[in-house]
């Protein structure tokens, strides 16, 4: 079965600090990895897909990165804002969706 | 467009009630998935469909019914509610494995 681990499970960082959040997965036989947003008491809203053929993927300030062979994936998020404070999750895609249980990101104006 | 429309937003049920949670997609796309969400936890799979008239098992469906009678809608039915199905469920859809679209969810207590 997939297992889906993200680190560190909450982050707290000032305004302006660049940031990377880690996401590794044990099974590699994934078809994509998804990176999402979830702000209190809301839906998740996609930010970035990467396929398993790809590196990476961009998104104005927000960059993923993908190792299938080590079954890992970050999210690069430069310049951070108040406004990225939320929970981030990230889903593999192999035969089903699995789903870490998140890192809790506050940006400290 | 409306995107994927979940109802009810909030529900209370007592342990045995039954219920069907509503999910509603207009983007046309073929898969549709119902997730639920403990807190502090990530979501887990219920059940998904890849089409009409064709579902499947995701990691948790114990206790859960799902149909797939038309591409728009995929309800997922309680039938004998216990104090474990106490969550927020989500349902989301997506064209084939691209980019999934999630509800704003549905957050069940059963007393």
């Amino acid at each position: 079965k997939q297992e889906v681990t993200q680190i560190p499970a909450a982050l707290s960082v000032p305004e302006g600090e660049n940031l990377v959040l880690n996401c590794s997965f044990t099974d590699s036989a994934i078809y994509n990895l998804q990176w999402f947003r979830q702000d209190p008491g809301k839906g998740l809203t996609s930010l970035l897909l990467i396929q398993s053929s790809q590196r990476e993927q961009t998104s104005g300030r927000l960059n993923a990165s993908l190792d299938k062979s080590s079954g890992r994936s970050t999210l690069y998020i430069a310049a951070s804002q108040p406004g990225d404070s939320a929970t981030y999750l990230c889903a593999v895609n192999g035969n089903q969706f699995y789903f870490g249980t998140g890192t809790s990101l506050t940006v400290i104006p | 467009n409306a995107g994927v429309t979940q109802t009810p937003k909030f529900r209370i049920l007592k342990i045995g009630q039954s219920m069907t949670l509503q999910c509603t997609q207009d983007m046309n796309h073929n898969y549709m998935y119902w997730y639920r969400q403990d807190p502090g936890m990530g979501l887990k799979l219920i059940y998904y469909s890849v089409g009409a008239g064709i579902t499947d098992k995701g990691e948790v469906p114990n206790g859960y019914n799902v149909s797939r009678s038309t591409t728009e809608d995929f309800p997922l039915r309680l039938e004998l509610a216990a104090p474990s199905q106490t969550s927020v469920y989500f349902c989301a859809s997506s064209y084939s494995t691209g980019i999934q679209y999630f509800g704003a969810g549905t957050r069940l207590s059963v007393l």
